[in-house]
């Protein structure tokens, strides 16, 4: 069963209109990452929660926004894509403790595409 | 951002055939992780090293943690068609504490002929 769910997995909308993407998880970790993947590159962390503590990428586009309700849930905003954001999404999450680092388990992914 | 040097870039190989893929860095990391991509799907966890010299197998998959802490190695032994997809490796850094950052690689896409 799926531990880390991304909704949707595809969606288009169009130039300038805002877009909300969305990750849930069922592990209880207390760390959420968003990333951005373009085409035949790796993962690019845009952010990240520490429990209710938001971390910004020095290099994250002020375009790009996150809220993190509760434990579980997490959501990207886009305030106002343009053609270079369309790319794939993935939320991860790992259960960050003070002394040791653990892995991060990701979520299939939302692939974004900007008309 | 940073990166960690992966390579080779890309393999093609005959099923059967072992394969190796590395990563090296200038900098040390105290975590090593390796995760495979399939198209269209979020990377999957394969193997995660702790220590320096650790050397842990998953399958036919085995992955070392090299023992100046500035490099790993991941091993595909008696490869299979559905091994084909992107392999990424990732650093988490010394002082990364709570967040976990990684450092990714840049991938080594493998393809399988059957």
């Amino acid at each position: 069963d799926a531990m880390v769910i991304q909704n949707p997995r595809y969606q288009v909308t169009q130039f300038g209109k805002p877009v909300t993407l969305s990750c849930s998880q069922t592990l209880n970790h207390n760390v959420m990452y968003w990333y951005q993947q373009k085409s035949s590159q790796a993962p690019k962390l845009l952010f990240h929660y520490y429990d209710k503590d938001f971390n910004n990428e020095a290099d994250t586009p002020d375009n790009f926004q996150s809220r993190r309700p509760n434990t579980s849930f997490c959501f990207l905003d886009i305030r106002s894509p343009g053609l270079g954001d369309t790319a794939m999404y993935l939320c991860a999450t790992s259960s960050g403790t003070g002394n040791s680092n653990q892995p991060q388990h990701f979520g299939d992914g939302t692939r974004l595409s900007i008309l | 951002g940073q990166q960690l040097n992966q390579s080779p870039q890309s393999m093609f190989i005959q099923e059967g055939e072992d394969v190796s893929m590395n990563c090296t860095s200038s900098s040390i990391f105290n975590t090593w992780l390796w995760y495979k991509q399939d198209p269209g799907e979020g990377p999957v966890l394969l193997i995660a090293l702790y220590k320096a010299g650790e050397l842990t197998s998953n399958g036919r998959l085995t992955a070392q943690f090299g023992i100046t802490r500035k490099d790993s190695f991941l091993n595909i032994s008696a490869s299979i068609p559905s091994d084909v997809g992107i392999y990424f490796c990732a650093g988490q850094r010394v002082g990364s504490g709570n967040t976990g950052k990684l450092i990714f690689g840049q991938g080594t896409t493998l393809q399988v002929k059957p």
